[in-house]
């Protein structure tokens, strides 16, 4: 079936550090792709999607390209923050059906 | 502001009692979502609803009840038969149709603590 994985946590980075958070799918169709962000205690936020191979998403400093070739949707950032800290989700949701599909969340924590 | 209001933030409920969850959302969305979550993993669907009138069970609705009686409202009841109901809940929403799905637009969450 449809699903996403993503890299377990969590992850801890010095302010400015370069991040990477992995996000791979298996889909039997062509699916759009999600990464949420959560802040302790809130609902999920959406940060950035793609609907179609190549398509690059791109919010507050954060990216990700959807890779068809790879099966992957991976999330970056070039320079993080402390007000970054938070969980982040990679999801996924085909184009004709009706759920999504989320990975268990990546704990990100900067310190300064 | 559009949005979806989640109610209560907190509550807390003794073994052997139902509660209700609200979910209301001012999106004008045909789709509404039940998810949980618990500490260290991801979500987990519960119940949906494309339509009005219309809801289908997700990976675990065993002890939990839905009713979308009005395309804004989507509560969520959590019964006695639910084992172990503690647990953060997120309600969520989001655009049917287009070419692609839309996103899905959380509320802000209720955290149910059984004592």
């Amino acid at each position: 079936g449809d699903s996403v994985t993503q890299m377990e946590g969590p992850v801890t980075l010095s302010e400015e550090a370069f991040l990477t958070i992995n996000c791979t799918y298996t889909a039997t169709g062509y699916p759009s792709l999600f990464w949420y962000v959560q802040y302790p205690g809130e609902g999920l936020q959406l940060l950035l999607k793609a609907t179609k191979a190549d398509d690059k998403g791109s919010n507050k400093g954060f990216e990700a390209t959807y890779r068809k070739e790879t099966t992957s949707f991976h999330l970056e950032k070039g320079s993080v923050q402390v007000s970054d800290s938070a969980v982040y989700f990679c999801a996924l949701s085909m184009n004709t059906g009706n759920q999504f599909y989320f990975g268990t969340g990546t704990s990100l924590t900067v310190i300064p | 502001d559009g949005g979806i209001t989640q109610s209560p933030k907190y509550l807390f409920r003794k073994e052997g009692q139902n509660v209700t969850l609200s979910c209301e959302q001012n999106l004008n969305h045909d789709a509404m979502y039940w998810y949980r979550q618990d500490p260290g993993q991801g979500l987990r669907l519960i119940y949906y609803s494309q339509i009005v009138n219309d809801f289908q069970k997700g990976d675990i609705a065993e002890g939990y009840s839905v009713s979308r009686e009005k395309k804004e409202s989507f509560p969520l009841t959590v019964t006695s038969a639910q084992k172990n109901p503690t647990a953060f809940y997120l309600c969520a929403s989001r655009q049917r149709g287009g070419r692609a799905p839309g996103e899905l637009f959380f509320g802000e969450g209720s955290r149910l603590t059984v004592l």
